[in-house]
């Protein structure tokens, strides 16, 4: 599976948009983007997914650029219960990938009042 | 709907004692994962079942890990010896697409 780099951490002001950037210059074509969120001391949780169209679910919106190197995690209206820490995977689609989440070391972000 | 249920959620253990971790998965899903988190770092996948067999399990320290999930719904995952560098949270997760991962709560390890 491909490596994806994001910033270490991120604020961001309740109410406003956070916007969670993501590399993957190495994503092959079969791979998809993935992005969990951590809240403290609770499990993953998935939020949303996308191939090379962007995706917009009740959670967030993805945004995957044209050469499909980077993307980016859209919380249209950041509230305090959005601190987490945020985890972009690229995830393969078959053979010994299957299923399987490989996490880095995510983003944190802090949603200030 | 019911979530992936873990227990216990916290255990305190020395080293080189043994113990066990259970997890339900959610109705339905037949794919479990196991994951070890160590603090400050993203989760790690240990085991894969895909209902009672197992898919994946390279990241699994054979020596003192054993993982099963009988009739393919509970699964328990054992340390034995443990050592102090199994301190951390183990996350059991489910799946019915290849898509979602659905997690529980987790429990927290901690050996002393």
């Amino acid at each position: 599976d491909a490596k994806t780099t994001q910033p270490t951490s991120m604020d961001c002001a309740e109410g406003r948009a956070a916007n969670l950037p993501c590399n993957h210059s190495t994503i092959s074509g079969n791979e998809y983007v993935y992005w969990y969120r951590q809240i403290h001391s609770q499990g993953p949780q998935y939020i949303i997914h996308g191939l090379k169209n962007n995706e917009t679910n009740e959670m967030a919106s993805l945004i995957i650029t044209e050469d499909r190197k980077s993307s980016t995690l859209i919380l249209p209206h950041a509230t305090l219960r959005d601190t987490a820490v945020y985890y972009c995977i690229v995830k393969g689609s078959g053979g010994t990938s299957y299923g399987k989440l490989t996490f880095g070391q995510g983003t944190i972000l802090t949603v200030h009042p | 709907e019911a979530g992936v249920a873990q227990s216990p959620r916290y255990k305190i253990i020395e080293k080189r004692q043994s113990v066990a971790f259970w997890c339900n998965p959610i109705s339905g899903h037949a794919t479990l994962y196991w994951y070890q988190q160590i603090l400050g770092q993203g989760p790690k996948l240990l085991i894969q079942f895909q209902n009672n067999g197992v898919v994946d399990d390279s990241q699994l320290p054979k020596d003192r890990f054993s993982a099963e999930r009988l009739k393919g719904v509970d699964s328990t995952l054992k340390i034995q010896p443990a050592k102090l560098e199994d301190s951390a949270v183990y996350l059991c997760a489910s799946s019915l697409s290849y898509y979602e991962q659905y997690f529980g709560p987790g429990t927290r390890l901690t050996v002393t």
